[in-house]
């Protein structure tokens, strides 16, 4: 019954390597996060999709690629790791609601994944 | 620049205390502000979300606080317990795209 699912839970790897991790959530929500997790803790965007469809970009090395096959999943695929990819890194997702003007609401609440915790070595 | 900043950075208490995390931030143009909780090992869980113009919202012994003029939050545990035991993390959101900025969190720690 988890709402937000990643796998795997942890993923230790060399340097050079190219690894994926997995999101999946049953909530029927439309837009999906991966967020980068530091060792001081600090949350930062990557990406963002809704309905399979890039809408946020941060500045993020180009070996990070996400990929949705459909609105339920959003994989992040990392090549030629390198150490500073070390770090926790946590899907979410949303379902974004209309603003009493028509727009897309900024209250949406976002649900978050239990995390992967990725060792560079 | 948008940014969100917490004190302290770190907490230790004893179990049936009360406690106030601090935020303030320097986040434009402001849509919300959220505080979230975070156990070792899971991803962040909401706790409240606030508005522009709420003052102060409660999720049972948790009261968050907001003045959006002075642009402060507080989170105020009440009775804490050994679960409560975890990082609390403030976060803005923007009108620009829902943008969220994280602060860096409050590492509490309930001793018994």
């Amino acid at each position: 019954d988890t709402a937000v699912s990643q796998t795997p839970k942890y993923l230790v790897t060399q340097m050079g390597n190219d690894k994926s991790i997995k999101c999946e959530q049953n909530l029927g929500h439309d837009t999906m996060y991966w967020y980068k997790q530091d060792s001081k803790k600090f949350l930062k965007i990557m990406f963002s999709y809704n309905n399979k469809e890039l809408i946020i970009n941060e500045t993020v090395p180009n070996r990070f690629s996400p990929k949705s096959p459909d609105k339920a999943h959003l994989n992040l695929h990392i090549n030629s790791l390198e150490l500073g990819d070390s770090a926790v890194y946590f899907c979410a997702s949303s379902q974004p609601r209309l603003g009493t003007s028509g727009t897309i609401s900024s209250y949406n609440e976002q649900f978050f994944g239990p995390g992967t915790r990725l060792t560079v070595l | 620049k948008n940014q969100v900043e917490q004190s302290p950075q770190s907490l230790i208490i004893l179990e049936g205390k009360n406690c106030t995390l601090q935020c303030n931030y320097t986040v434009s143009p402001f849509s919300n502000l959220r505080w979230y909780k975070q156990d070792t090992g899971r991803g962040p869980v909401s706790l409240t979300i606030m508005t522009f113009s709420e003052n102060t919202k409660s999720n049972g012994r948790y009261t968050a606080t907001l003045d959006a003029d002075t642009k402060q939050s507080s989170l105020h545990i009440t009775a804490s317990q050994l679960s409560d035991s975890a990082s609390y993390i403030c976060v803005v959101i923007t009108w620009e795209g829902g943008k969220l900025i994280f602060g860096q969190g409050t590492e509490l720690s309930v001793k018994p």
